[in-house]
């Protein structure tokens, strides 16, 4: 069975503080996808990393593949209350099939 | 571009009673993914389909489950006898094939009672 483990499970921070989200396994994934999901709402997708040792940013946020692709992470920078939400990562196979394994997902709390 | 659409957003049910959810993909995707997502915790894959084919089941859908996409477009997962175990939310995800990104619809969450 191919697990991600996502730590810390819980974080709360203070608006403008820094946090990173660590997403590990024992496997070998051909993708890593971060999702976030707010409150009876559905995933959305964030970034999508095929790479080892791809680094990818968007805005704020700071995406890195692992060089085994056995890992990833998610870098917030001065996070705001907007952030607030539960982030997901998704490992994908080279099966092809586009089914993906989660993670837990860490919940992020990010206080005015 | 609709976005994935799912019905109901909410069900409450008594146990032992049988329930059916809907799931419109994004029009063009030919795939469709049903997971299951408890609170606090990422989602656990279903069952996946390629247009009307059911390619894969995981061991978490008893017999109790059934998934069908008869026409290749839209899908229903059906669960019969429920228990209190199958509260959970229901997420359905389309994707035009391939290791393309998954887009989710905003889930029917299941409470039995």
């Amino acid at each position: 069975t191919q697990l991600l483990e996502q730590s810390p499970q819980f974080l709360s921070i203070q608006e403008g503080e820094n946090l990173t989200v660590y997403c590990n396994s024992s496997s070998v994934f051909s993708s890593l996808q971060w999702y976030r999901q707010e409150p009876g709402e559905g995933p959305v997708l964030l970034v999508t990393v095929v790479t080892g040792g791809e680094v990818k940013k968007l805005k704020r946020l700071t995406f890195q593949f692992g060089d085994a692709r056995k890992d990833s992470s998610l870098h917030i920078t001065a996070a705001q209350t907007g952030d607030t939400g539960l982030y997901l990562c998704a490992g994908g196979h080279e099966s092809n099939t586009g089914k993906l394994i989660f993670g837990q997902g860490t919940t992020l709390q990010v206080k005015p | 571009d609709t976005g994935v659409s799912q019905n109901p957003r909410h069900k409450i049910t008594k146990r032992g009673q049988n329930v059916t959810f809907r799931c419109d993909p994004i029009s063009e995707h030919n795939r469709l993914y049903w997971y299951r997502q408890t609170l606090g915790q990422g989602p656990e894959f279903l069952t996946y389909f390629q247009n009307e084919a059911q390619l894969e089941k995981s061991r978490l859908l008893s017999d109790r489950f059934s998934a069908e996409r008869p026409k290749g477009s839209f899908s229903t997962l059906e669960i019969q006898r429920t228990e209190q175990g199958d509260s959970a939310m229901y997420l359905c995800a389309s994707s035009p094939g391939g290791n393309s990104p998954l887009h989710f619809g905003n889930g029917t969450r299941l409470t039995v009672t």
